[in-house]
């Protein structure tokens, strides 16, 4: 089965702090792709950073960078500088590309910041 | 450019009614797919389209749901004798195609059935 495991239903940080967020999944692939999205009260999945399985180096966009573990099947998101824009669910999911290429994504994390 | 666009976007209807669920996704994607998002819960799959045929529709819960995409391009996801239990947003999704770009999602529609 595929799955994906978030274990913190919620979290917080002050503005311009640092959170991360943690996700692990779990397939037997070893062609695969990895994404963080983020869901606003909009219900608009917007996507935050994504990782293909195969690259060691971990992915970075601005504030967002990613802590690939390919052989723990973890895959944490961390939002530097956290800004009140960025709270929202925020949802960890993968693709298998050799398959239908639908995503399986996890049960989400929401994410406050507080000013 | 548009994106991948939903109507209606809130649906409420009574148990046991037919509903219809539109997605039009973004001109040229040949690939799109149907999630359901029930509350507190991430998006799961429902079906995937390439082009016009159902390549895979394992995701969908029964026999009551069903969707098309006569053209190859708007897709119907059809619900039967709505049940409480169907209440949840639908999203759909488009991309290049199956294997070749990002997949973009459409706001949703939330469904409400009382």
């Amino acid at each position: 089965a595929q799955t994906v495991t978030q274990s913190q239903p919620e979290m917080s940080v002050q503005e311009a702090e640092t959170v991360t967020l943690s996700c692990t999944y779990d397939t037997s692939e070893s062609d695969y792709y990895l994404f963080w999205y983020k869901q606003p009260p909009s219900r608009q999945m917007i996507l935050v950073i994504r990782q293909e399985a195969y690259k060691q180096q971990n992915a970075t966009e601005n504030r967002f960078s990613v802590n690939f573990q390919k052989a723990a099947k973890s895959f944490s998101l961390k939002i530097s500088d956290s800004q009140l824009g960025d709270a929202a669910m925020y949802f960890c999911a993968y693709r298998i590309p050799n398959t239908g290429n639908q995503f399986y994504f996890g049960t989400g994390t929401s994410l406050t910041v507080i000013p | 450019g548009a994106g991948v666009s939903q109507t209606p976007s809130n649906k409420v209807t009574e148990k046991g009614k037919y509903v219809e669920l539109r997605c039009d996704p973004i001109s040229g994607h040949t690939a799109l797919y149907w999630y359901r998002q029930s509350l507190g819960q991430g998006p799961e799959f429902l079906i995937y389209f390439q082009g016009t045929g159902a390549a895979d529709d394992s995701g969908l819960p029964n026999d009551r749901f069903f969707a098309v995409r006569p053209e190859g391009s708007v897709s119907t996801l059809k619900i039967q004798r709505t049940e409480r239990g169907d209440s949840a947003v639908y999203l759909c999704a488009s991309s290049l195609d199956r294997l070749v770009g990002e997949q973009y999602f459409g706001p949703g529609t939330r469904l409400t059935v009382t």
